[in-house]
């Protein structure tokens, strides 16, 4: 079974472009969710899609962020215009639906952003 | 908001010797526990979680203590190897809400 797959691995960008990273859970995995990890600190949580819906984008920064997750497969992490705290390592992962969002997460490599 | 926290930012052990890592949680509503593992150039994988209604749960050589009345977690790593170096995340949940990440801790074992 392939496990949750991202893209790109890596991206350096100017501040005031925009980026797309993009998420594949693992096939059958309802819940999906996005993390942020910035140099140094904790792994914050953005937000979490049950399929096509968001249940939970609290944690998303500000609206410069926009996630999408259209079919319910998926996902896109668009940030436009990129600023310079936004450089960081992006998460993605995927779990089965139950037990009040306890299932076990399945983490991707993430997408390292470098904002310049 | 909630915070999770570790005592210590890195750590270095003998390979043979047994590695402990502590983690302090702050939201004691929180019911649920899990210690991932984050190779370099990889996400976190999750290793081992333990319930609130437990204070220990064991795996393959990884033991996790919950102590409840101080609000504490910590992974014990029995007989560490050189595969074990990584930075370890613990991470808290209250049912039906988002996971809390400490900023993790990085082990590395010396051969």
């Amino acid at each position: 079974e392939a496990g949750v797959t991202q893209f790109p691995s890596h991206s350096v960008i100017e501040k005031g472009q925009t980026v797309t990273l993009r998420c594949d859970p693992i096939s059958g995995h309802d819940n999906l969710y996005w993390y942020r990890r910035v140099m140094g600190k904790e792994i914050k949580f953005l937000l979490h899609f049950v399929k096509e819906s968001k249940q939970d984008e609290s944690g998303m920064p500000n609206n410069r962020f926009l996630a999408e997750r259209t079919g319910g497969t998926y996902s896109t992490l668009k940030v436009q215009p990129a600023e310079l705290e936004d450089s960081g390592v992006y998460f993605c992962a995927s779990s089965h639906w139950g037990r009040g969002g306890q299932e076990t997460q399945y983490f991707g490599p993430g997408t390292r952003l470098l904002v310049l | 908001g909630e915070s999770v926290g570790l005592h210590l930012p890195t750590l270095s052990v003998q390979e043979g010797d047994n590695s402990i890592i502590n983690c302090a949680y702050s939201n004691s509503a929180s019911d649920y526990f899990i210690w991932y593992k984050q190779e370099s150039g990889k996400g976190p994988q999750f290793i081992i979680d333990i319930r609130s209604n437990m204070d220990k749960r064991q795996g393959q050589r990884v033991t996790v203590l919950l102590n409840k009345t101080v609000k504490h977690l910590s992974l014990q790593i029995a007989a560490t190897q050189p595969g074990d170096s990584a930075v370890y995340f613990c991470a808290e949940n209250k049912a039906g809400n988002q996971f809390y990440f400490g900023t993790g801790t990085s082990l590395t074992v010396i051969p």
